[in-house]
Formats: C-alpha cells, sequence, structure tokens
C-alpha cells in the first residue's frame, strides 16, 4: 500500500496555476497514480490518472518524474469553482484507499 | 461517462432502525464495488469491498454484522446499516469500477444518513 502525502490546504487566485504534490515514495511497479476532485456533500470525481511521465486532458496536467515517488496536478487558471478538496490516490485496482487530500480555496 | 447512482441521497432514521443504501452502475457492470464513509471535513474512509457474488471483504476496524453488504448482480450493491445509532450518522458513499477498466472509479453522489 503506498501512503500518500500531500499539503493540507492551499489558496490561489483566479486564473493563477494551481500546482499540488503528491509524495508516494513507496509506490509500487503495478500502481497507478489518481487525481480525484470533491465538492461538499458529492462522491469524489475522477480528474487524471497516470504511470509516468506526463499527461494532460481537457482540465487538467500530470507530471510524474522518472523515479515516481511523486505527482504533481496541474491545475492552469483556476477559478472560484474549483474550490475543493483533492485527493491523490496511488495503488493498483484492488486498492482505492484516500489519503487526506488537499483543501484549495479559490478567492477572488 | 460511466454513472455510478444511489439511493436514498438523504435518509433520516430513528435510533435502533437499519437502512439500506443502493448502489448502481447504470451502464456498465462492476464486479467490484466499494464503500466509504466520510465524516465532516475528513476523508474518505473505505468500509469494505464488494466483489459480486462473494462475501465482501471489510476493513479492520469495520464490524460486517453492523454494516451488510450485498453485491448480487454486477450493477447492484446495497450496504445496510443495522440497528443505526447517532454515531453512525454519516455521508456514504460507493463506487464501481467498469469490468473493462484499468483502474478508474466511478463514484456515486454519496447518501447522508442522519440518525435521532
Amino acid at each position: 500500500l503506498a501512503k500518500t502525502t500531500q499539503p493540507i490546504s492551499m489558496d490561489s487566485y483566479e486564473g493563477q496555476e494551481v500546482n499540488i504534490t503528491c509524495s508516494h515514495n513507496n509506490i509500487a511497479t503495478n500502481d497507478y497514480i489518481t487525481w480525484y476532485q470533491q465538492f461538499p456533500s458529492q462522491g469524489p470525481r475522477f480528474i487524471i490518472q497516470g504511470y509516468k511521465t506526463k499527461v494532460t486532458n481537457e482540465v487538467a496536467s500530470l507530471f510524474i518524474p522518472a523515479d515516481r515517488k511523486s505527482s504533481t496536478l496541474s491545475l492552469p487558471r483556476v477559478s472560484l469553482s474549483d474550490t475543493a478538496v483533492y485527493y491523490c490516490l496511488v495503488g493498483d485496482t484492488d486498492d482505492m484507499r484516500f489519503g487526506a487530500g488537499t483543501r484549495l480555496t479559490v478567492k477572488p | 461517462g460511466a454513472v455510478v447512482s444511489q439511493h436514498p441521497s438523504r435518509v433520516i432514521c430513528k435510533s435502533g432502525t437499519s437502512v439500506k443504501i443502493e448502489c448502481r452502475s447504470l451502464d456498465f457492470q462492476a464486479t467490484t464495488m466499494f464503500w466509504y464513509r466520510q465524516f465532516p471535513k475528513q476523508s474518505l474512509m473505505l468500509m469494505a469491498t464488494s466483489n459480486e457474488g462473494s462475501k465482501a471483504t471489510y476493513e479492520q476496524g469495520v464490524e460486517k454484522d453492523k454494516f451488510l453488504i450485498n453485491h448480487a448482480s454486477l450493477t447492484l450493491s446495497t450496504l445496510t446499516v443495522t440497528s443505526a445509532h447517532p454515531e453512525d450518522s454519516s455521508f456514504y458513499i460507493c463506487s464501481a469500477r467498469d469490468q473493462g477498466d484499468t483502474g478508474e472509479l466511478f463514484f456515486g453522489e454519496g447518501s447522508r444518513l442522519t440518525v435521532l
């Protein structure tokens, strides 16, 4: 089980790029890295998933260094609606435990 | 994208009664579903892994006789909170994995249980 460490909270302003880093020093060879977003009283929503290097989709980018011991979720030009908790999950398909997450607050 | 539906979204019950929460995968078959509990301002805590046609695997500290999980079909898993007490009040969330998927989970909207 790859334990993850994220900052508890982050603040940003509208229009800025936000980078949230997750540490997972004991990631296993078969583990994928997945990021989820959660709004209050809702289930988490998938953002992005990667195994190595860089992955980009319409909402975010995920940067994974060669040693895979960390990953960085990059949110370009955040808006107020991006205020949420972001979770980094590292594991195989049968191990889906959540860490503490990062509470991102976007200010006007 | 795939949709996972939970019902009910909110439920209030009296202490000592049992409550059933359903989790359905609407457009895909899920051999594995996960049940989580989330208290205010806290992260999701995995309660159990539900496998279709077999007994659920419970996390340490989760009472299997209190939180009954049934996964009788590839599209439905249920969580029954038996003899509920106020401390069971929480936000319960399920997730399901598409049989053909490599790891992405689809989450339900969550069910808020309030035990009076």
